[in-house]
């Protein structure tokens, strides 16, 4: 069965330094999301991204944060000056269509240590 | 605004017992609700969905939900537990023409032998 990957599965960095998390959606999904969960609250929503552009953001997808389809299976978040409060689990997903009727489906998720 | 409050951080239950796990919703406009479950070191996997169709939703592993409006409730049950449902379980809220979705804290399932 299809699936998404993310990679790594951990990543520590010292605050300041930038990271990438890269993810590889499912081939022939369109959609592609990042989410992140802070230990011990929720799953937040930070973007969504279609056709090579962000569709929706949430508050905290603020200037330290970018996304990119660099080629044709990868999809990245990359933060650019990272601060101890992005210490978090990063989850991946992608859908087929855009719609909530579309199932998002989720990657096992990058868990990044700030330090 | 839409929001998702789950009931209980952990839920213990003796393997073949009922499972519930209470989730009660706020959104303005009809949702779209969802039950996301993740196993260990795994990511979230859906369980099942309400899109507006049946208010009784039947999902993977004989799990099943039930839409209540009047209570705004969208609680997951499942007949007997099984050892292999130990998870953290996520009810999650969305809406027509959003890309988000808005997950609740996640409630911690125990299945006891």
């Amino acid at each position: 069965e299809p699936e998404v990957t993310q990679t790594p599965s951990h990543q520590v960095t010292q605050m300041g330094q930038e990271v990438i998390l890269r993810c590889v959606p499912i081939s022939n999904h369109l959609y592609f999301y990042w989410y992140r969960q802070i230990l011990g609250q929720k799953v937040e929503f930070l973007v969504s991204f279609y056709n090579n552009e962000i569709s929706e953001k949430s508050e905290i997808f603020d200037d330290q944060f970018s996304v990119e389809r660099p080629d044709g299976s990868n999809f990245t978040l990359k933060i650019r000056s990272t601060k101890l409060e992005d210490s978090a689990m990063y989850f991946c997903a992608s859908s087929e269509e855009l719609g909530q009727q579309e199932t998002q489906y989720f990657g096992p998720g990058t868990r990044l240590l700030v330090l | 605004a839409q929001s998702v409050t789950q009931l209980g951080s952990h839920v213990s239950v003796s393997e073949g017992a009922l499972v519930l796990l209470r989730c009660n919703y706020s959104s303005s406009v009809p949702p779209y609700l969802f039950w996301y479950v993740q196993y260990p070191n795994q990511g979230l996997q859906l369980l099942l969905k309400y899109t507006s169709a049946a208010t009784l939703v039947k999902g993977i592993n004989d799990f099943e939900a039930e839409f209540k409006k009047s209570e705004t409730s969208f609680h997951l049950t499942k007949p007997s537990a099984h050892m292999s449902d130990a998870a953290e379980y996520f009810c999650a809220v969305s809406r027509e023409g959003d890309d988000k979705i808005i997950f609740g804290k996640g409630t911690r399932l125990h299945i006891l032998p």
